[in-house]
């Protein structure tokens, strides 16, 4: 099993409308969550901490439950330009410094 | 504020070839990674770099030498390029490790052919 599985889409989602996704960790362990984005052929870029309550940034929403090992993002209203792959990161604070990368969501908005 | 500058964007190498990779950050963060980057696989680390002075294997290092310059500076070499080494290479850096829960800021990447 990997240690962070994303449904790798693509979601097709008309503008305006909500869209989640999840992504599901292995390690119980685990201590910190983000979610980046990442347009295609650019760099990664931090989109939002996922905390232990659970945290909105404008229409985002992340949420981390630990009982399933999963964490979630919800984009409201989304906007063309929400239109990104979306990377579910994992930190296991084994005194290492390796960050888990999910494979990524793609997420297409449509006008 | 150019963040995190990686040269170059693009390079085609024969098989066997070497070439280094460079990385440059202006944000006077102590660590700094190289990550790759491949279709169905999420980023993988190569090497890391937690200090200025030190160097540490990430999860794929096998055919690969990174050099922490100074605080700014992180390359990575490749010195017998194969093909199973195409792939984009990121380079990315934070203000501390992984462990402190700090985000990481990314460069361009580099689109890296070995034929």
């Amino acid at each position: 099993r990997k240690e962070v599985e994303q449904d790798p889409g693509p979601f097709n989602v008309p503008e305006g409308a909500t869209v989640a996704f999840n992504c599901t960790y292995s390690n119980s362990a685990s201590q910190s969550f983000f979610w980046y984005r990442q347009d295609c052929r650019k760099e990664p870029k931090l989109l939002m901490s996922v905390y232990s309550s659970g945290n909105e940034d404008g229409r985002f929403t992340a949420q981390l439950n630990r009982a399933s090992q999963y964490i979630s993002l919800l984009i409201r209203d989304s906007k063309l330009s929400d239109s990104a792959t979306y990377l579910c990161v994992v930190i296991s604070n084994f005194g290492n410094e390796k960050l888990t990368f999910g494979t990524g969501t793609r997420l297409t908005i449509i006008p | 504020n150019a963040g995190v500058t990686q040269t170059p964007k693009f390079q085609v190498l024969k098989t066997g070839q070497s070439m280094t990779l460079q990385c440059a950050q202006d944000m006077n963060h102590n660590s700094m990674y190289w990550y790759r980057q491949d279709p169905g696989m999420g980023l993988r680390l190569i090497y890391y770099s937690a200090s200025e002075g030190t160097t540490d294997k990430g999860e794929v290092p096998n055919g690969y030498n990174v050099s922490r310059l100074n605080k700014r500076e992180f390359s990575l070499r490749l010195e017998s390029a194969a093909p199973s080494q195409t792939s984009v290479y990121f380079c990315a850096s934070s203000e501390w490790g992984a462990g402190s829960n700090q985000p990481q800021h990314f460069g361009d990447g580099t689109r890296l052919s070995i034929l």
